[in-house]
């Protein structure tokens, strides 16, 4: 059973240009979570989603930032104009539908904005 | 609202001693407590988790961790530190009713010294 995927590991973009950052939970979850980890702070919670629905964006940044979870396909988190302040590690989670107690990570991806 | 309190951001042990890493939680209500582990540019993995009963946890590698309730804490110890523990530890707390989103203290990196 794979673990959860996330693609691509590392991202490069230029300011003001569109970031996607891909997530593939573990066979069976349906539940993803992602999270941000900025240089010199911790993990902070951005948004949790079933298949279809966004349950909770309390974290997301209010402007630029989007996320969704198609009922087919990959999460994905989608930064449009995107600032040097959005440089960090973004990380995916994913838990199935009968234990959402626990999550379980992706590698990540870092992206840096030039 | 839910807090993580990592007492030390730097630990350092010698190789062979006793790994104690603290974590105090702030809720309401007893929440669930997880204890992660991430090698420099990797991924999160989980270490232990308490949601209930028995209040002292097994986790991986050897790590074990105790909640107390009276004292808040969720302290992660491994009775003989290897050169192979050298990471970040992150201690979090999730509730089910707020969608079990993981809130995590700042981190704390443990150093091994030969």
């Amino acid at each position: 059973n794979a673990g959860v995927m996330q693609n691509p590991r590392h991202l490069v973009r230029r300011r003001g240009q569109e970031a996607r950052l891909r997530c593939s939970p573990m066979k069976g979850h349906s539940h993803v979570y992602w999270y941000r980890q900025l240089p010199e702070e911790g993990l902070k919670f951005m948004v949790y989603l079933q298949k279809e629905n966004i349950i909770d964006e309390s974290g997301m940044p209010k402007e630029r930032f989007s996320a969704e979870f198609p009922k087919e396909g990959p999460s994905i988190l989608r930064i449009q104009q995107v600032v040097r302040g959005d440089s960090a590690a973004y990380f995916c989670a994913s838990s199935p539908p009968q234990r959402t107690d626990t999550q379980y990570f992706g590698p990540g991806t870092r992206l840096t904005v030039l | 609202a839910q807090s993580v309190t990592q007492l030390g951001s730097h630990v350092s042990v010698s190789e062979g001693a006793l790994v104690l890493l603290r974590c105090n939680y702030s809720s309401s209500v007893p929440p669930y407590l997880f204890w992660y582990v991430q090698y420099p540019n990797q991924g999160l993995q989980l270490l232990l988790k308490y949601t209930t009963g028995a209040t002292l946890v097994k986790g991986i590698n050897g790590f074990e961790a105790e909640f107390k309730k009276s004292e808040t804490s969720f302290h992660l110890t491994k009775p003989s530190a290897h050169m192979s523990d050298a990471a970040e530890y992150f201690c979090a707390v999730s509730r089910q009713e707020y969608g079990n989103k993981l809130v995590f203290g700042a981190g704390t990196i443990l150093r091994v010294k030969s």
